[in-house]
């Protein structure tokens, strides 16, 4: 039982390219969440997925992009990356939204030269 | 405008104390109030929770506590150990989709 697996743990990009991180679960958990933290910033919500099929826009959703591929899977898109978007990723996922304790992967560090 | 405030950045507490940990919310609408932990290079972890329809929630060394009349919630660790030098954020959750998380507060435990 892995949780909550992120990939790649670290990339450094140059303004102007495209990645995709990569998040699932093995917990048949309905809801998924991409986080950013940035130093004395805690942990900002970008997007969430509350259920299959579902995707909505949280705090900083601009310059990303989402998939919830399937139950398990949810991917994050940054189609021409900034320097602005430096920052430690993170994924998660719960039961059901809201209350529901949140299980993190590990997370992504971003550099973006 | 933040909704959850910690506005303690750091706080060191000798170890055996008790570290309290404070936590401030604009909106009275939040129902549920979280506490997570975080350690460097790793995600953060669930360590407790309480609804605002209750005043104080324990687990072990672990006890929240809230007042609703002054917006603020308190996360107590009595006895400290050095295993809770970590870095702890309160989040707040209006019972929809998501919660809105605090900026962190990073407690460090002295020998």
């Amino acid at each position: 039982n892995a949780g909550v697996t992120q990939t790649p743990k670290f990339q450094v990009l140059k303004t102007g390219q495209s990645m995709t991180l990569q998040c699932a679960q093995d917990m048949n958990h309905n809801s998924m969440y991409w986080y950013r933290q940035d130093p004395g910033m805690g942990l900002r919500l970008i997007y969430y997925s509350a259920s299959e099929g579902t995707t909505d826009k949280g705090e900083v959703p601009n310059g990303y992009n989402v998939s919830r591929l399937n139950k398990r899977e949810f991917s994050l898109r940054l189609e021409s990356a900034a320097p602005s978007q430096t920052s430690v990723y993170f994924c998660a996922s719960s039961v059901m939204g809201g209350a529901y304790e949140q299980y993190f992967g590990p997370g992504t560090r971003l550099t973006v030269t | 405008d933040q909704q959850v405030k910690q506005n303690s950045p750091s706080l060191s507490v000798q170890e055996g104390r008790i570290s309290i940990l404070n936590c401030d919310y604009t909106n009275s609408m939040f129902d549920y109030f979280l506490w997570y932990k975080k350690y460097p290079a790793e995600g953060p972890t669930f360590l407790i929770s309480i609804s605002s329809i209750k005043d104080k929630n324990e687990d072990g060394r672990f006890t929240v506590f809230l007042n609703k009349s002054a917006k603020h919630l308190s996360l107590h660790i009595v006895p400290s150990q050095p295993g809770d030098s970590a870095v702890y954020f309160c989040a707040a959750s209006l019972r929809d989709d998501k919660i809105i998380f605090g900026k962190g507060t990073r407690l460090h435990i002295l020998p």
